[in-house]
């Protein structure tokens, strides 16, 4: 079944450590999201990519980097990890736009989150 | 800047109609989806409004007025499995970046 996945699920690590997560589509979309959600603040878009050669940052990407290693890989990295970067993580992908109009529709799927907790 | 305004938590009983409603600011945008999370599960999409107007798809309608800058997602015939967390989103016309609400948690009673 196609499906949006995401490694590791859960994640502790230290204060300073490098962090990366992970996430694989079998949906054949073209555009990836890394979102983080933290209580009270949904989610705020960290980094996308429309397809392998373009990356874009989001709302909140400073201290994280990502890298679009092909059409289904989108993996984001925290070079030197923080307590305040404790957050559940999500990855979504979408498909184009349709009929090479306008964006009129932009249903995202996503995947199951990582919850990563830094000490 | 760009934003959009939900309320924080709404409760309603089984059988009735809730309305979550959303407002923004945001100098330009494609539309207005509306997404569902359970607690512990991912966020799934309900409905887009790409014009203003009612969307239905089943129980759930979604509507858009954007020269209110408002929008509003009406459930009705609550279920106790409605009882979750909903979001409005915007795609951002500037750089085509998806910008969330901060969410609802609707609690339904029996």
């Amino acid at each position: 079944d196609a499906d949006v996945t995401q490694t590791p699920r859960n994640r502790i690590t230290k204060t300073g450590k490098r962090i990366m997560l992970e996430c694989s589509q079998t949906k054949g979309h073209d555009r990836m999201y890394w979102y983080r959600q933290d209580p009270g603040l949904g989610l705020r878009l960290i980094y996308y990519s429309f397809d392998v050669k373009d990356i874009n940052k989001g709302e909140i990407s400073d201290g994280y980097s990502v890298s679009r290693q092909a059409q289904a890989k989108f993996s984001l990295s925290l070079e030197s990890a923080i307590p305040n970067q404790t957050a559940l993580y999500f990855c979504a992908t979408s498909d184009l736009p349709r009929d090479g109009g306008p964006i009129l529709y932009n249903e995202q799927f996503f995947g199951p989150g990582t919850r990563l907790t830094v000490l | 800047g760009q934003s959009l305004e939900q309320p924080s938590e709404v409760t309603a009983v089984e059988g009735a109609i809730v309305q979550i409603n959303c407002t923004y600011q945001t100098s330009g945008f494609y539309g207005l989806s509306w997404y569902q999370q359970h607690d512990g599960g991912a966020p799934t999409f309900l409905s887009y409004n790409a014009l203003d107007g009612l969307e239905e798809t089943g129980r759930f309608s979604s509507f858009l007025s954007r020269s209110d800058s408002y929008g509003y997602l009406l459930l009705q015939e609550l279920q106790m499995k409605d009882s979750a967390s909903y979001f409005c989103a915007v795609i951002h016309t500037g750089g085509f970046k998806t910008i969330f609400g901060a969410g609802t948690r609707l609690f339904v009673k029996a």
